[in-house]
């Protein structure tokens, strides 16, 4: 399994739909959980940390799954500039560990 | 508030010429410091990473090599380029924590021809 797996896609999904992506992770002793966006070119951006509840921000919505090793990122009502490539993020072992293995990224393409 | 630069932004280099990449961050005291490669069609791959001056470890076994010689600086160099060096190289920060976040320069992109 790889450390960090994810759906290269793309998804091509019209303005105003809600889309979903997963990821899942190899190691059990990973503690901290990322979603980070990627433009075209450009350097990959922090989007959001992933807690044990589940968090929001705004219409971003993370849940992780420590028992199945899975995380997810729901992006409700898209908007053309979320078109990007998204990264899940996992730290690599343990608590207080700080290097971060990055999945490839699943692409999102939003059309008009 | 922290920024980090990173310069050339491009870079196009013969196989076996020299390299130095340079990375410097603001804002910020002891910072974590990371070197990625990002290929075409490839995911963040570590290289380097630096938990103070002159501490370095490698990740991976290559023909590059990093070196920090002020607490916001990290300089990525190579004696000879190969062609399999292009890439996408990019420099990150984090402050110790268990949040462990690590912030992106704007990358450098390297074509060796």
């Amino acid at each position: 399994r790889k450390e960090v797996e994810q759906d290269p896609g793309p998804f091509n999904v019209p303005e105003g739909a809600t889309v979903a992506f997963n990821c899942t992770y190899s190691n059990s002793a990973s503690q901290s959980f990322f979603w980070y966006r990627q433009d075209c070119r450009k350097e990959p951006k922090l989007l959001m940390s992933v807690y044990s509840s589940g968090n929001e921000d705004g219409r971003f919505t993370a849940q992780l799954n420590r028992a199945s090793q899975y995380i997810s990122l729901l992006i409700r009502d898209s908007k053309l500039s979320d078109s990007a490539t998204y990264l899940c993020v996992v730290n690599r072992a343990g608590a207080g560990s700080y290097q971060l293995t990055f999945g490839k990224g699943t692409k999102l393409s939003v059309i008009p | 508030s922290q920024t980090i630069h990173q310069w050339p932004a491009t870079l196009v280099q013969p196989v076996g010429s020299p390299l130095s990449l340079e990375c410097t961050v603001e804002g910020t005291s002891n910072p974590n410091l990371y070197w990625y490669r990002q290929a075409a069609g490839r995911g963040l791959q570590l290289l380097f990473y630096s938990v103070g001056i002159g501490q370095i470890s490698s990740e991976v076994p290559q023909n590059l090599s990093a070196s920090r010689p002020q607490d916001r600086q990290f300089i990525l160099s190579s004696k000879k380029l190969l062609l399999s060096d292009s890439g996408f190289y990019l420099c990150a920060w984090s402050v110790l924590g268990l949040a462990n976040e690590q912030f992106f320069g704007p990358g450098t992109r390297l074509t060796v021809l």
